[in-house]
């Protein structure tokens, strides 16, 4: 399975609300997580199960979709969302990524 | 605090060999089921590596088969990452990462540069 994200880079400004797409070849049911990444640090969790928010991650992230079609939305930007998101299938045990969306400040 | 520390990571010369480790601490990995990503310099990142909590389900992704072997100590809750014939491709920031409904805790990583 190979996962597609969109846009490859975006900028936007704080207080936007901002959507990034991510498209797996095939299904994949809802076995899909979201991941931020700044510079020089390990990816953080973000979302699993495609909606789930993980646990100390502030209520502006959300996730949906199912099958093949996901998207993590980030509802008002705050100036420490500036980072690199990265989608994740977990349908089988090749736990590939996708390329990454780097999102910057406009 | 549950952590995992990476190390082993350094210098080396093409074709030549490296383990890294994982250390966990804060929690016992006996049940848990682990694994290896890498992420190039400038780069995304790539999953190379799972293994379950016993051992007996380890994966790899085909940029690494037949040269990386994932193991485990359970007893001293160390993961392990042995790298055969290594290429200058395979110079990278190497984090270990637990997995469960997804990878929710990481190490901070360690760089392997492969170079003459």
């Amino acid at each position: 399975t190979q996962l597609t994200q969109s846009p490859s880079s975006l900028s936007a400004s704080v207080g936007d609300r901002v959507t990034i797409t991510c498209r797996a070849s095939q299904g994949i049911s809802n076995y899909l997580a979201w991941y931020q990444q700044k510079p020089g640090k390990a990816p953080r969790l973000l979302i699993y199960s495609a909606s789930t928010l993980q646990s100390g991650v502030p209520s502006r992230f959300s996730g949906s979709g199912s099958g093949t079609d996901f998207t993590l939305t980030i509802s008002s930007l705050q100036p420490e969302d500036f980072a690199t998101y990265y989608c994740q299938q977990l349908n089988s045990y090749t736990y590939i990524f996708g390329q990454g969306t780097k999102l910057e400040i406009k | 605090e549950e952590r995992l520390v990476e190390s082993g990571g350094g210098l080396i010369q093409p074709g030549a060999s490296l383990r890294l480790s994982c250390a966990a601490s804060g929690f016992s990995i006996s049940s848990d089921e682990m694994n290896w990503v890498r992420q190039a310099p400038g780069k995304g990142l790539e999953w190379i590596s799972y293994i379950s909590s016993g051992g007996s389900a380890i994966y790899y992704a085909d940029s690494v088969k037949g040269r990386f072997t994932i193991s485990r100590d359970n007893a001293k809750n160390l993961l392990y990452l042995q790298m055969n014939s290594l290429r200058g491709e395979d110079t990278a920031v190497y984090y270990c990462a637990r997995v469960e409904w997804a990878f929710d805790l990481w190490g901070q990583g360690t760089m392997v540069t492969v170079s003459s």
